[in-house]
């Protein structure tokens, strides 16, 4: 079992829905990240926080907005999204920057 | 931006057999991670190597980093149906990309019984 907790598993929502992605860790990591993962593809690097604050934003459009309310938490806020954002949403996290990466087994995301 | 290679993209092997994947780079990683994932869960950390020259083992697997700690490969031997699965490689870039992994395009592996 993964120690970083996605949820929810699936998402299925609407272009003009509102929804939110949730990460959990309670190994201590100070950093965590978002990704993006289409079929049979590597996973990209969305954002990057580092003691709650963002440190890394990959040009993300602003349909996708994160937040990390605490040390343990990660949110993605979801907004007016389109048909290609469907993908695999994974969450990581890390001791601090520069270490090895922990992944959740992510939110199948689907865009109706 | 630095960019892994990886290869091959895909292997299909019988049980028993020995596999050998490979990540290259041009520029200089200060660590690279191996990770394998399998369909619907996300990528687990297998190993990180971060001295030029290193070698690990993980029971079957052996990763190795160059000297030179551009390139790496990951040697498995007499694979198993549980051995299939993703096979992706991850640099850390140097300093002013702190915690960014530069992934490589991954190796699809499938062990037949």
């Amino acid at each position: 079992d993964t120690e970083v907790t996605q949820t929810p598993k699936h998402l299925v929502m609407g272009m003009t829905n509102k929804k939110s992605l949730k990460c959990e860790q309670h190994m201590g990591h100070r950093a965590m990240y978002w990704y993006k993962q289409k079929a049979k593809k590597p996973p990209e690097l969305m954002f990057v926080y580092s003691y709650e604050k963002l440190s890394i934003n990959e040009s993300v459009p602003s349909r996708f907005s994160p937040e990390c309310p605490n040390s343990s938490l990660l949110n993605l806020h979801l907004h007016a999204l389109q048909p290609e954002d469907s993908a695999l949403y994974l969450c990581a996290s890390s001791l601090t920057g520069g270490q090895p990466q922990h992944f959740g087994d992510g939110t199948r995301l689907s865009i109706l | 931006t630095q960019l892994l290679e990886q290869s091959p993209q895909f292997l299909s092997i019988q049980e028993g057999e020995n596999l050998t994947v490979y990540c290259n780079s041009s520029s200089v990683f200060s660590s690279l991670q191996w990770y394998r994932q399998e369909p619907g869960e996300g990528p687990v950390l297998l190993v990180t190597v971060v001295t030029g020259g290193e070698v690990k083992k993980l029971k079957r697997l052996t990763f190795q980093f160059g000297d030179a700690r551009k390139d790496s490969s990951l040697h498995i031997t007499a694979a198993q149906p549980g051995d299939t699965g993703l096979y992706l490689c991850a640099g850390e870039e140097t300093t002013d990309s702190w915690g960014k992994l530069q992934f490589g395009a991954g190796t699809q592996v499938v062990v037949t019984p």
